[in-house]
C-alpha cells in the first residue's frame, strides 16, 4: 500500500532555532499533502494544504511565515518551523493524497518537536 | 468550516460492544473517515464511508446518514489493544483544495478487564 515516509521521528532544539520536517511518498505521487500539528491529548489541527508546484493554502490563525511549506516535487513536502519557540513544542504529522485511490489518506508517522 | 462533534471519552469492558457516534456539518462533503490512534502515534485508517449506509469490516463497522450529518463506529468484541483515541475526519472539497480532511476532537475508548 501507499506509504509516506517522515523524518525526523524526534527532535529538540533550542528557542530560536529553525527546524525542517520532511515526508515523502515512496510509492505513490502525493499532489496534495497536508500538514497537521496535534497537542497532547487534543485531535489533529490542519494546519496547512499543499499542492505540488504552487503555494500553501493555510488555515485560519496559522502564521505562514512562521511555519514554512514547500512542496517542490510530487514526492517531497517540508514543513519548516521558523524561530522555533517552546510553545511550538508539539506532535507534527503530513498526510498524503493519493489521485488514484479515492480514500487515500496515508499517514506519516509524525515528528515530536521539543523546543527548549 | 467544519463542526465534527464526538464523544470525549467512553469506557466499555473486554468482549462488549461500543458505539462511537459523531455529528458534523460542512460543505462540499466528500466522504467521512474514522481511525484509530493510540497515544504518540500516527493515525490508522479504520473505515470510510461516501454513502448512506453501513460498512462492515471484521469487528469494526462504519455508518453514515448524509441528510443527518451523522455517523458511528461500532466496535464489536473489545479487546484491551481496542484501547485508544478513535478520530471522526471528514473530508471536504474546496475552492482551494482537492478533499481537505478535518478531525473531530477524538473519543478515548477505555477498555477494562
Amino acid at each position: 500500500g501507499a506509504v509516506v515516509s517522515q523524518h525526523p521521528s524526534w527532535v529538540i532544539c533550542k528557542s530560536g532555532t529553525s527546524v525542517k520536517i520532511e515526508c515523502r511518498s515512496l510509492d505513490f505521487q502525493a499532489t496534495t499533502m497536508f500538514w497537521y500539528r496535534q497537542f497532547p491529548k487534543q485531535s489533529l489541527m490542519l494546519m496547512a494544504t499543499s499542492n505540488e508546484g504552487s503555494k500553501a493554502t493555510y488555515e485560519q490563525g496559522v502564521e505562514k511565515d512562521k511555519f514554512l511549506i514547500n512542496h517542490a516535487s510530487l514526492t517531497l513536502s517540508t514543513l519548516t518551523v521558523t524561530s522555533a519557540h517552546p510553545e511550538d513544542s508539539s506532535f507534527y504529522i503530513c498526510s498524503a493524497r493519493d489521485r488514484k485511490n479515492n480514500y487515500g489518506y496515508t499517514f506519516g508517522s509524525g515528528t515530536r518537536l521539543t523546543v527548549v | 468550516g467544519q463542526n465534527i462533534d464526538q464523544p470525549t471519552e467512553m469506557t466499555a469492558t473486554e468482549g462488549a460492544i461500543v458505539q462511537i457516534n459523531c455529528t458534523y456539518q460542512t460543505s462540499g462533503f466528500n466522504g467521512l473517515f474514522w481511525y484509530q490512534q493510540h497515544a504518540g502515534e500516527a493515525p490508522t485508517f479504520l473505515s470510510y464511508n461516501v454513502l448512506d449506509g453501513l460498512e462492515e469490516k471484521g469487528r469494526f463497522s462504519s455508518f453514515l446518514s448524509r441528510s443527518k450529518g451523522y455517523s458511528y463506529l461500532l466496535l464489536k468484541e473489545l479487546q484491551m489493544k481496542d484501547s485508544a483515541s478513535y478520530l471522526c475526519a471528514v473530508s471536504a472539497m474546496t475552492t482551494d483544495s482537492w478533499g481537505k480532511l478535518q478531525f473531530g476532537a477524538g473519543t478515548q475508548v477505555v477498555v477494562t478487564p
